[in-house]
């Protein structure tokens, strides 16, 4: 079964407008990290944002912010005022405990398209 | 300074040829990995160094060695590579394994073997 589940390949978003990117996970594990990561076309991963299972709060960074709600197993990264350098691939990744935080699993990914 | 160097940027190789990847580190991390990215997917874990320990993926090849000089750099060997690993090849560091750390990447080296 998958473990990290990103529903939309493609997303299209109007420069200056907030954009949702949906996550979806399952894991037993009650310690676990999750996170999000841009990939531009270049190759580098760049990470964004990270929130871990015990934060009651949500994470934000700057323009990013990521809706997480434990019980539904969702963390949806919330882009705000978008530019068109946010065209990009975006991951999803978990880290859990029982690994030792070993392996990171990433989603399928969904590629954010910012129109002028 | 959260970066990572990986070397060279590009690289195409024959299916007889020997060659290595570098990745270099200089943040005191104690956790580096190797990923395998094909396109259009998400990054694959093959190996992870950490705190002086490899764990491997079992389903990577053995045509793929790492090899750790030391806590700052992880190379990996390359040998007798097959058209279906072209890819793209990403390094990262993370301060500790821990599911709390935010792994930082390279900007990965292209491998084409023909």
């Amino acid at each position: 079964a998958q473990k990290i589940t990103q529903t939309q390949p493609g997303m299209f978003v109007q420069e200056k407008e907030a954009v949702t990117l949906d996550c979806t996970y399952d894991t037993s594990d009650q310690s676990y990290g999750l996170f999000w990561y841009k990939q531009p076309s270049s190759g580098e991963m760049i990470f964004l944002i990270y929130q871990g299972s015990y934060d009651e709060q949500n994470a934000t960074e700057g323009r990013y912010s990521l809706n997480f709600q434990k019980a539904r197993k969702s963390a949806n990264l919330v882009i705000s005022a978008s530019q068109l350098g946010d065209s990009a691939m975006y991951f999803c990744a978990m880290r859990e405990g029982s690994t030792g935080g070993f392996k990171t699993i990433f989603g399928a990914g969904t590629r954010l398209f910012v129109k002028a | 300074d959260t970066e990572v160097t990986q070397t060279p940027k590009h690289l195409v190789m024959g299916m007889t040829n020997k060659k290595s990847l570098k990745c270099e580190q200089h943040m005191g991390h104690r956790a580096m990995y190797w990923y395998k990215q094909k396109a259009k997917k998400p990054p694959e874990l093959m190996f992870v160094y950490s705190y002086e320990k490899l764990s491997i993926n079992e389903s990577v090849p053995s045509r793929f060695s790492p090899e750790c000089p030391n806590s700052s750099l992880l190379n990996l060997h390359l040998h007798a590579l097959q058209p279906e690993d072209s890819a793209l090849y990403l390094c990262a560091s993370s301060q500790n394994s821990g599911q709390t750390y935010e792994q930082y990447f390279g900007p990965g080296t292209r491998l084409t073997v023909t």
